[in-house]
């Protein structure tokens, strides 16, 4: 079964830094790969996904992704982040057999 | 439009009881799926169902047990609580079901269930 593996669990930036947070999943078939994002009090929303094309995928709010097929990686970044990017991140696969995976997330905090 | 509900929002029980959650999609969706989040952690996949025949299952015990109606809304039950089952418990809805599709699931609030 396919698992997903967040490697920091909390970040702490200042404003206008740059973000990357990892996300790493063991799965060898085809997969579609999505980041979703938990801001303080709301629900789950989507930032982006990946289903196929193009590695580089560009979601809502300047973030944007790369799919390392070789690595088993879908990173997700930001070029400069801002306070309200406060929120837990999460990272998912999602496989053949309906059966989407979640990483443990990571809480990430930008100080103003 | 509205988007994924879910009820109650908040629920208490004591050990041994019986839950029933309930969900409604988005108008158009016909696909549910149902997640358990426990403090500190991602979500746990459950259930998925679409056109009310189960279409994936997680590794959850059979005190867990789901089901859709017509109207594409779905109930999500739990026997025999146990204080692990404390937890939030998330509900989603696509238009069909997730794998190998292009299909990005909406999620609800969830339900806050504390077992005492």
């Amino acid at each position: 079964a396919q698992s997903v593996s967040q490697h920091n669990h909390h970040v702490i930036l200042s404003e206008a830094a740059s973000l990357e947070l990892g996300c790493n999943y063991s799965y060898g078939g085809t997969v579609n790969l999505f980041w979703y994002v938990q801001y303080p009090g709301q629900h789950l929303q989507l930032l982006l996904k990946y289903f196929s094309g193009d590695p580089l995928v560009k979601g809502i709010k300047g973030f944007e992704a790369e799919f390392i097929k070789s690595k088993f990686s879908f990173n997700l970044r930001k070029p400069s982040v801002q306070w309200s990017d406060t929120a837990e991140y999460f990272c998912a696969v999602n496989a053949w057999n309906n059966d989407m995976r979640f990483g443990a997330g990571t809480r990430l905090t930008v100080k103003p | 439009d509205a988007g994924v509900t879910q009820s109650p929002t908040h629920l208490i029980k004591t050990r041994g009881q019986q839950v029933t959650l309930r969900c409604s999609p988005i108008s158009g969706h016909k696909s549910v799926s149902w997640y358990q989040q426990v403090l500190g952690q991602g979500p746990q996949f459950i259930f998925q169902y679409y056109e009310k025949e189960e279409r994936g299952r997680g590794n959850f015990p059979d005190r867990f047990s789901a089901r859709q109606f017509p109207n594409y809304s779905s109930e999500l039950n739990v026997n025999a609580l146990l204080l692990g089952d404390s937890a939030l418990y998330l509900c989603a809805s696509s238009l069909a079901p997730t794998s190998g599709s292009y299909n990005e699931q909406f999620f609800g609030p969830g339900t806050r269930l504390t077992v005492l």
